[in-house]
This record gives structure tokens, sequence and C-alpha cells, in this order.
């Protein structure tokens, strides 16, 4: 089975604190996804990666950066926390979507900013 | 106009009936279509994908495919109290973003 890692469950931080998502995933997938979900609004990509030090901003990037320096690694990066931020994060990966069937998603990291 | 649109719900169905999920979509070059279940709290797990109109059978599960009217659906037949969950569709052009619904809420009592 495909696994996507997520290295929190549950994190607190403080407003203005620089945070660090982590994701890694073992099924050598070359795409690899971060996305927030809130009530009513749904699952919102905030970038996406199709390759080692590739990425691409999603419909939501603003006040995020994302690394990838290893195909196995995407990380989130929330450069000053706020409270708008406090969300449910969600890492996915894929093969190309037409031969796999779609993603995988991580267990997801609930983030509450204070 | 949402890209992807769902009625929220919920969706209540008494336990062994049809439970009906529909979802439409607003870009006609959609070519690949994705059902997913997420459980209160859990992330979301894919249940089908289907590409070609008409229908794709999964065991207890059935999705259909009109690019004409750009619908698609998903039917739980025989439904269960523990396919209660929220259940989100998802839309891709050619590449390998994938567009989500709100997701619907169903219900299945017993």
């Amino acid at each position: 089975d495909v696994k996507v890692t997520q290295s929190s469950r549950y994190l607190v931080k403080r407003t203005g604190e620089k945070v660090f998502l982590e994701c890694v995933q073992d099924m050598d997938h070359e795409n690899m996804f971060w996305y927030r979900q809130d009530p009513g609004l749904g699952l919102r990509l905030i970038y996406f990666s199709y390759d080692v030090k590739m990425k691409e901003k999603g419909d939501i990037p603003e006040g995020y950066s994302v690394s990838r320096e290893k195909k196995e690694r995407f990380s989130l990066i929330l450069e000053s926390a706020s409270t708008n931020q406090t969300s449910m994060y969600l890492c996915a990966s894929s093969f190309l979507l037409r031969d796999s069937g779609g993603y995988t998603f991580g267990s997801g990291t609930r983030l509450t900013v204070v | 106009q949402k890209e992807v649109e769902q009625n929220s719900g919920p969706l209540s169905v008494p336990e062994g009936a049809i439970a009906s999920l529909n979802c439409t979509y607003s870009d006609r070059g959609s070519q690949s279509f994705f059902w997913y279940r997420q459980y209160s709290g859990k992330s979301p797990e894919l249940i089908m994908f289907i590409y070609s109109n008409g229908d794709k059978e999964d065991g207890r599960f059935t999705a259909q495919l009109n690019k004409a009217s750009q619908y698609v659906s998903l039917l739980i037949r025989d439904s269960q109290p523990s396919d209660s969950a929220t259940y989100l569709c998802a839309v891709s052009r050619n590449t390998d973003k994938l567009i989500f619904g709100t997701g619907t809420r169903l219900q299945v009592f017993p």
C-alpha cells in the first residue's frame, strides 16, 4: 500500500511563528500536493510539485511556501503563522492520475494558530 | 459558479436502501472524475474513478458519468451505517490537479 506520512497529527503554534509541515511518501510518486480543508470551503490547493525542486502555486498560496529537495519529501512552510491559517492540512501524492486513479492522502495535520 | 458542485446534505437514507450522490462540474474539458469518502476527522480515501461516459461498478458502488450534462454520480447499494461519511467529488483536466467539491454528508440510519 502507498503510504503518505505527515509528521504531526496536531500542532499548536503562536502567531508569527514559522511553521514547517512535513510530508513523506514511499511509492516514488512524482506528484505531491498540499491542500487545506475548512468547513464549508472544502479542499483548496495551496501548492503542488511535479518533480524535485519544482513547485507551482495552487489557488491559495499566499502566506505559504514549499520545498521539495528530495522526491519523497514535500514540505509546507508558513512563513509567519496567522490565526486565519488555523485549518486541517492534507498532503497527497500520485503518479499520473489517469494511470493511478487519483491521489493518496496523508492522515492530515490539524494546525491551530493562537 | 463553483467548478465542482455538490449538495452539502445531509442525505439521510435507511439501512439497506440505495444512496444517490450527485455532482456537477463546469469545465467541459474535464477528463477524469473521482469519488472520495471522508470519515469525520480522517483524510479522504479513494472509492472510485471514472473516465468514460456510462456506468462503472465496483461492489456496492456504481459511478455514473454523463459528460454532455456535466454530471457525475455515485450510487451506493444496500447502504450500511458504516457508509455514513462525507463523499467528495473531484474532477481533473489532462493535468494532475484535482478540483474538489465541498462534499455531501451521508447518514445511513438503522
